[in-house]
């Protein structure tokens, strides 16, 4: 079955501090894979997807597919980055798949 | 430009009552999905459309949720009669492509049904 795990519910870190936002999944296929993000009392909005592996606002992941990770890094955190993140799989016809979330706060 | 927008953001209704939620994608997506966030639990995929017609509703939890889509604009997704588990907060997004790599669902504010 198609699944999407991250495993940590909260990650907190300073300022400056490296982020790493874990984010399994497992597919039989060839997966599409999205991290999306809602900043407080936002909408949830794209960040950015393996396929265009480019870097949003200081963030990568890099699709690793003998691990079967995709994992969304970040140097050096700022406290705008305090966000709900979601890991998502896409499958079929544009449905996704979605981890249960991993809260991001990063202290001055 | 506009993005998609849902109707109500809140909504407290008593169990048995009967809910229905809007959604209005941005104009031009022929696909509209819709989300659901039970507390404490993952977002789930409830149906797709692609114009009027259902694509996928593989997601709906059971025949207490009806949804439509007339005329391939807004949408509506309606609870009959309303349980306590159907509690949570319902999202509408909408996308232009159906398969591509620059395919992207815009995702609307939600609305959160509260059911006692």
């Amino acid at each position: 079955a198609q699944r999407v795990t991250q495993p940590e519910k909260l990650l907190s870190v300073f300022k400056g501090a490296p982020v790493e936002l874990k984010c399994n999944y497992s597919y039989s296929g060839s997966p599409e894979l999205f991290w999306y993000v809602q900043y407080s009392r936002q909408r949830l909005q794209l960040l950015l997807r393996h396929i265009s592996r480019e870097s949003i606002k200081g963030f990568t992941a890099d699709l690793n597919k003998g691990e079967t990770s995709f994992h969304l890094k970040k140097p050096f955190a700022q406290e705008e980055d305090s966000a709900m993140y979601y890991c998502a799989l896409r499958r079929g016809y544009n449905k996704l798949i979605f981890g249960a979330g991993t809260r991001l706060a990063v202290h001055p | 430009e506009a993005g998609v927008t849902q109707f109500p953001s809140h909504s407290v209704i008593e169990k048995g009552q009967t809910v229905t939620l809007r959604c209005d994608p941005i104009s031009g997506h022929d696909n509209l999905y819709w989300y659901r966030r039970v507390m404490g639990k993952e977002i789930k995929f409830l149906l797709h459309f692609v114009k009027e017609s259902k694509q996928d509703e593989s997601g709906m939890p059971n025949n207490r949720f009806l949804a439509e889509r007339t005329g391939g604009t807004y949408s509506t997704l309606k609870v009959q009669p309303a349980e306590l588990e159907d509690s949570g907060v319902y999202f509408c997004a909408s996308s232009q492509v159906l398969v591509g790599p620059t395919d992207t669902q815009y995702f609307g504010p939600g609305t959160r049904l509260t059911v006692l």
